[in-house]
């Protein structure tokens, strides 16, 4: 039983690049969160994604970032035009509704570094 | 937006000894979770704890729900060198599939 895969796990990016981050989450979960944690602190919520809808964006910057997690494959966290500031490890969470365990269980993150 | 204070933000702690850490909120969360990281890897949930007053155990890791509902501590006893990591509170304001507010992390040293 594959727990959330991330890939890939490290990115570097010049600035004005894009960097595409995907998650895909464990089977049977249908809810996705995207948290992105700078170097000495702890993890801070950007968007909550169920399949092919966006729950709750508030963390997310209005520009440059955007989120999906389609019917079909990955969700991707896409940033434009990346600044130095976007260097960070960003995670995805999953979750289920179903019965049972319900809290999230976190991949292993990608590391972006903006040159 | 809701906070989580976090503390000691570091411990450097003999190997078999008990360790102590807290969260406290100025809002009060339905839901704390402990998680651990290790350097490169994502958090990995410890213990999850859902009702004001509970007291959870997950081997030597103790955790329990402040009566408040605005702290939570994490014990771990008789450490060992493996225990060294961040470990990180994290509260949740409403039940079910909602994001999750994160301290930012006690980080532990474990001298053999």
């Amino acid at each position: 039983n594959a727990g959330v895969m991330q890939n890939p796990r490290h990115l570097v990016r010049r600035r004005g690049q894009e960097a595409r981050l995907r998650c895909s989450p464990m089977k049977g979960h249908s809810h996705v969160y995207w948290y992105r944690q700078l170097p000495e602190e702890g993890l801070k919520f950007m968007v909550y994604l169920q399949k092919e809808n966006i729950i709750d964006e508030s963390g997310m910057p209005k520009e440059r970032f955007s989120a999906e997690f389609p019917k079909e494959g990955p969700s991707i966290l896409r940033i434009q035009q990346v600044v130095r500031g976007d260097s960070a490890a960003y995670f995805c969470a999953s979750s289920t509704t179903l019965t049972g365990v319900r809290e999230q269980f976190f991949g292993p993150g990608t590391r972006l570094t903006v040159l | 937006g809701q906070q989580l204070n976090q503390s000691p933000q570091s411990m450097f702690i003999q190997e078999g000894e008990d360790v102590s850490m807290n969260c406290t909120s100025s809002s009060i969360f339905n839901t704390w979770l402990w998680y651990k990281q290790d350097p490169g890897e994502g958090p990995v949930l410890l213990i999850a704890l859902y009702k004001a007053g509970e007291l959870t155990s997950n081997g030597r890791l103790t955790a329990q729900f402040g009566i408040t509902r605005k702290d939570s501590f994490l014990n771990i006893s008789a450490s060992i060198p493996s225990d060294v990591g961040i470990y990180f509170c994290a509260g949740r304001g409403n039940s079910g599939n909602t994001p999750l507010v994160f301290g930012k992390g006690t980080r532990l040293s474990v001298i053999a």
